[in-house]
């Protein structure tokens, strides 16, 4: 499984749009891109997933350029119940469920 | 989406003693159930990964003899932390997998049990 690195902290304002950025160079060819969201003392939640270009649905959009090596999530116009922490994860297509959890991204939209 | 249970919800207990945690899958059947641990500001930890009627298959680094898992149907597993210290609290939540579904590896998580050893 492909390692990925994201910033461990963003701040934001109600609002704005924000993009969180994940690097995984060593992605692989099968291996497809997913975004979970977690808020304190819950589960994970899928956000989106996809393996390139653009995928939008109702809650983000994710970006990923043509080297696959990086991806970007962009949350539109995020409110203060966005503040989580964001996890990005890099996994092959051969449907095992196993899923790697990195450091993830906090979060943090103030009013 | 689909809907993951764990109980209890939270659990407080007395050093040596055992506690079971109970995940199930309400509303579809489950091909895999993986157990994490999650200490306070930290990403979740893969535990085990347990199939229904197998043996379940540890990470490096976990004790199976202490954390036993049971996955008896293919939509309940438990988790049993045995003999339980205070260096075992934590938040530990378990997630369903069904293979074949519409996402490539999406997991379904439970709310997570906190748990607390006095």
């Amino acid at each position: 499984l492909a390692k990925t690195t994201q910033p461990i902290s963003m701040d934001s304002y109600e609002g704005q749009e924000v993009n969180i950025t994940c690097s995984h160079n060593n992605i692989a060819t099968n291996d497809y891109i997913t975004w979970y969201q977690q808020f304190p003392s819950q589960g994970p939640r899928f956000i989106i997933q996809g393996y390139k270009t653009k995928v939008t649905n109702e809650v983000a959009s994710l970006f990923i350029p043509a080297d696959r090596k990086s991806s970007t999530l962009s949350l539109p116009r995020v409110s203060l119940s966005d503040t989580a922490v964001y996890y990005c994860l890099v996994g092959d297509t051969s449907n095992t469920g196993k899923l790697i959890f990195g450091q993830g991204t906090t979060l943090q939209v103030k009013p | 989406g689909a809907v993951v249970s764990q109980h209890p919800s939270r659990v407080i207990c007395k050093s040596g003693t055992s506690v079971k945690i109970e995940c199930r899958s309400l509303d579809f059947q489950a091909t895999t159930m993986f157990w994490y641990r999650q200490f306070p500001k930290q990403s979740l930890m893969l535990m085990a990964t347990s199939n229904e009627g197998s043996k379940a298959t540890y990470e490096q680094g976990v004790e199976k003899d202490k954390f036993l898992i049971n996955h008896a149907s293919l939509t309940l597993s438990t988790l049993t932390v045995t003999s339980a210290h205070p260096e075992d609290s934590s938040f530990y939540i378990c997630s369903a997998y069904q293979a074949g579904g519409g996402r490539y590896n999406e997991q379904f998580f439970g709310p997570g049990t906190r748990l607390t050893v006095l």
